[in-house]
């Protein structure tokens, strides 16, 4: 079983649509968690940084559940641009110099 | 701005054949991380240097994995005698901070194909 993991999709949704991913660790001990956005043969980006009380960053919601040990990211009014993979992404506290990936769950936002 | 540079961007091996791949890091960034990429899965942690020195291996596959960053700006990772489970991407991050809390940005990748 994989350390982090995501539903790989693909997910298909019309362009307005709310969209959910969850992504589930295995580590009690992980301690910082993210979101990274991967464009198809693009390198990753930091999508966000996801905080205990849950953040926002415009139509971007992420929350994190510790005692469920999962994480999600929540997408409204999904754009054309929004179409990529989403990578869940978490550190454990006996290594902070080591991002741990999940493989990703694909969005294809259509018009 | 400039940001993480790789080369080459497309390399092609047989097996058996050493191949080498540069990183240019963010001008004074501390930290630097390689990962490899398959195909449909998320990156896999190779290596981390902080500055010159190589404080974490453990995601090396092998001893055919060869990473240095000798003067802590731009580094190398080198494979021996390649094999076709070693095609992937190479990507290579850097960040400011020591650890990887913080945003790592990434380089464009090396996408290594052993024939």
């Amino acid at each position: 079983r994989k350390e982090v993991e995501q539903d790989p999709g693909p997910f298909n949704v019309p362009e307005g649509a709310t969209v959910a991913f969850n992504c589930t660790y295995s580590n009690s001990a992980s301690q910082s968690f993210f979101w990274y956005r991967q464009d198809c043969r693009k390198e990753p980006k930091l999508l966000m940084s996801v905080y205990s009380s849950g953040n926002e960053d415009g139509r971007f919601t992420a929350q994190l559940n510790r005692a469920s040990q999962y994480i999600s990211l929540l997408i409204r009014d999904s754009k054309l641009s929004d179409s990529a993979t989403y990578l869940c992404v978490v550190i454990n506290a006996g290594n902070n110099r080591k991002l741990i990936w999940g493989l990703g769950t694909s969005l294809a936002v259509n018009p | 701005g400039a940001g993480v540079s790789q080369s080459p961007r497309y390399k092609v091996a047989k097996r058996g054949q050493d191949v080498a791949l540069r990183c240019d890091p963010i001008s004074g960034h501390v930290s630097l991380f390689w990962y490899q990429q398959a195909l449909g899965q998320g990156p896999e942690f190779l290596t981390y240097f902080q500055n010159e020195a190589q404080l974490d291996k453990s995601g090396l596959p092998s001893d055919r994995f060869f990473a240095e960053r000798p003067e802590g700006s731009v580094s190398t990772l080198k494979i021996q005698r390649t094999q076709q489970e070693d095609s992937a991407v190479y990507l290579c991050a850097s960040s400011f901070r020591h650890d990887a809390t913080y945003e790592q940005y990434f380089g464009p990748g090396t996408r290594l194909t052993v024939t």
